[in-house]
Order: C-alpha cells, then sequence, then structure tokens
C-alpha cells in the first residue's frame, strides 16, 4: 500500500515551454502532497507545501509564479514549470502526506513518488 | 524541525549489520525520527520512524537514546541492494521534512 505516482518520469523540452508534472496518491487520500527539487550529488530541497483545496506554501527563494501547484482533490496535485529554462533543469519529487488521524501528532509517513527528470533545452 | 547531522559516508561489507548514526540534539519531545533511504535516481523510500522507544519492522532497527538526542538505524544483514544514501529526519506536526546531507552506505561484496 501507500503507492504514490509520479508523471512524467523523464522529459525533455525546449526553453521557454511548461512543463506539467502529476503527483497521484493511488490507494490513500492526502491532504497535503509536498514538492522538492534536486540536483545532482545533492540532497533533497523542499520546494512547497500543497494544501487541498486551498494554496500553496511556498519555501523561502522559490518563485510562486515559476512553480504553480494545484491541489484540486485528495488524490492529485500538480507542478507546473512555467517557462522553464535551462536551470529549472532538475529532478523533481514531490510526497504525499496520509490524512490525519483524530490524533494533532499524527506521525504517519510520507510517500514518495518516483521523481520526475526535468531537461531543458 | 530538527537539524540533523550525519557521517558523509560508510562502508559495509555484505551480510554484517550496517549501523547507521544520526545527531538530532535539537530534537522537541514531540518530533518523531524518521528514516528514509534513496537509491540513485528513485524517490526516497520509507524504512522506519520512532518517537522514543525503540522500532523494528521488517527492514531495520531503530534505537533511539533515552535522551532523543540521537538515533541509530540498523540494517541486521546488509546486501548489495541495501547500496543507497540514508536520511534521518525529524519532525512534528507541521509534516515539513528538512533533508540533511545524508549518509551514503556502500555495502561491499
Amino acid at each position: 500500500g501507500a503507492v504514490v505516482s509520479q508523471h512524467p518520469s523523464w522529459v525533455i523540452c525546449k526553453s521557454g515551454t511548461s512543463v506539467k508534472i502529476e503527483c497521484r496518491s493511488l490507494d490513500f487520500q492526502a491532504t497535503t502532497m509536498f514538492w522538492y527539487r534536486q540536483f545532482p550529488k545533492q540532497s533533497l530541497m523542499l520546494m512547497a507545501t500543497s494544501n487541498e483545496g486551498s494554496k500553496a506554501t511556498y519555501e523561502q527563494g522559490v518563485e510562486k509564479d515559476k512553480f504553480l501547484i494545484n491541489h484540486a482533490s485528495l488524490t492529485l496535485s500538480t507542478l507546473t514549470v512555467t517557462s522553464a529554462h535551462p536551470e529549472d533543469s532538475s529532478f523533481y519529487i514531490c510526497s504525499a502526506q496520509p490524512m490525519r488521524t483524530a490524533s494533532p501528532f499524527s506521525n504517519q509517513p510520507q510517500h514518495f513518488g518516483d521523481g520526475t527528470r526535468l531537461s531543458i533545452l | 524541525d530538527a537539524k540533523t547531522t550525519q557521517p558523509t559516508s560508510m562502508d559495509c561489507a555484505e551480510g554484517r549489520a550496517a549501523n547507521l548514526p544520526c545527531n538530532h540534539s535539537t530534537i522537541s519531545g514531540n518530533e518523531y525520527v524518521y528514516w528514509y533511504r534513496q537509491i540513485h535516481s528513485q524517490g526516497p523510500q520509507y524504512i522506519i520512524h520512532g518517537l522514543k522507544n525503540n522500532e523494528t519492522n521488517e527492514m531495520a532497527s531503530l534505537i533511539i537514546t533515552e535522551d532523543r538526542k540521537s538515533s541509530t538505524l540498523i540494517l541486521p544483514h546488509a546486501t548489495l541492494r541495501d547500496t543507497a544514501v540514508y536520511y534521518c529526519i525529524g519532525t512534528s506536526g507541521t509534516y515539513k521534512y528538512i533533508f540533511g546531507t545524508g549518509t551514503r552506505l556502500k555495502v561491499l561484496a
């Protein structure tokens, strides 16, 4: 159980185009999803927190107009890289947090997708 | 969220136990410790988590010190497929994971 599917797994496109990445929780509902970016030989860097039905919360230094996030349902969040340029080339990874239990300190782990490798020419 | 520090790299012989330490001295009372691993070009895989008691599952054991300032992930019989970068994360109700640099574990044949 607890599978997160990310699509596409790999994309190459020309500079200036927009790219949409989908993140789906397949067998559970997720009120919160997260988007990360990872450059070669570096750790994952949190970009934004996506809550179903509300605006995403972006980490400091992440341009919200550049990286559009939509979380329209409890099983789907999308990240759109707008007007992509070569410096946006990276490995983008999403994760999904299962819906909270009644406990305020719900400790269920996040589950990660397998990532999308984006290359902008 | 707790700041974590881990050794940059470790080697382990195949079939032996791999013990991966993590320091999280700033962890607060309601923050759990989570362990993930990332194999090249894949998303992180959940391994185990705990609050203050030791935990064991089919993948690994987690030993948390009594003061909760550090923990050790134990892979009891490491295989070549366990070669990966291992991350420990301390977090609570905000659910935000802040990844450190992790430990690059290399299992040697």
